[in-house]
């Protein structure tokens, strides 16, 4: 079945410095969205990624998806402490099977 | 909660007991679903509603039942609870007609424990 797999589980970083956390499928996707999770609190939508190669910032956070839809990556410039999180990825395959699958998250933790 | 109401919120179970989670979206949207959370684990996928009388299985169906009576409430059932099933539950629903074409709006979820 399909697989969303995310890297890295956990990553510490100064405050300033800038994260990355990168999602592969198993299977090509018709579409990726990312979430964001705080601490105690709910996933919350962040943007939907769709065509092959699209790139789409949001203030500080870079999204990208690959040539070939199978990979997906966000990226924070200058993190502040208002980051702190999990944010996931999830996507559904081309073949339409109407399930959104999670990847397991990426845990970011802010040093001040 | 964008719309998406869980409860409850807690529950304390014995292993055994029976217990249905209740989900209610305050929009007509046709898709609604599932998910466990648990540590490292991320979430994973119970069971998804495309429309008002469908249901399918997700990623870990085993141990649940759901029902889609209506289109705004979806339950998730437990008949007979494990410790295996501890974990916070979340519901979810889509924003569009079809599947996949849009966000997921989650509610605050209900967090379970199996003794």
């Amino acid at each position: 079945g399909q697989q969303v797999m995310q890297i890295p589980q956990y990553q510490h970083v100064q405050e300033g410095e800038d994260f990355t956390t990168y999602c592969n499928s198993s299977t090509t996707l018709s579409n990726i969205q990312w979430y964001k999770q705080r601490p105690g609190g709910h996933p919350v939508f962040l943007i939907q990624l769709v065509k092959s190669g699209e790139v789409k910032k949001q203030k500080r956070l870079t999204f990208q998806f690959g040539e070939a839809k199978k990979n997906s990556s966000l990226h924070i410039t200058a993190t502040q402490t208002t980051d702190v999180g999990t944010y996931f990825c999830a996507g559904h395959n081309v073949n339409r099977d109407d399930k959104i699958i999670f990847g397991k998250g990426t845990r970011l933790h802010i040093l001040p | 909660n964008a719309g998406v109401t869980q409860t409850p919120k807690f529950q304390v179970l014995k292993t055994g007991q029976s217990m249905t989670l209740q989900c209610a979206q305050d929009m007509n949207h046709n898709s609604m679903y599932w998910y466990r959370q648990d540590p490292g684990m991320g979430l994973r996928l119970i069971y998804y509603s495309a429309s008002e009388g469908t249901t399918d299985k997700g990623e870990v169906p085993n141990g649940y039942n759901v029902s889609r009576l209506n289109k705004r409430e979806f339950s998730l059932r437990l008949e007979s609870a494990a410790p295996s099933q501890t974990s916070v539950y979340f519901c979810a629903r889509g924003t569009s007609g079809s599947l996949n074409t849009g966000e997921l709006f989650f509610g605050e979820g209900s967090r379970l424990t199996v003794l």
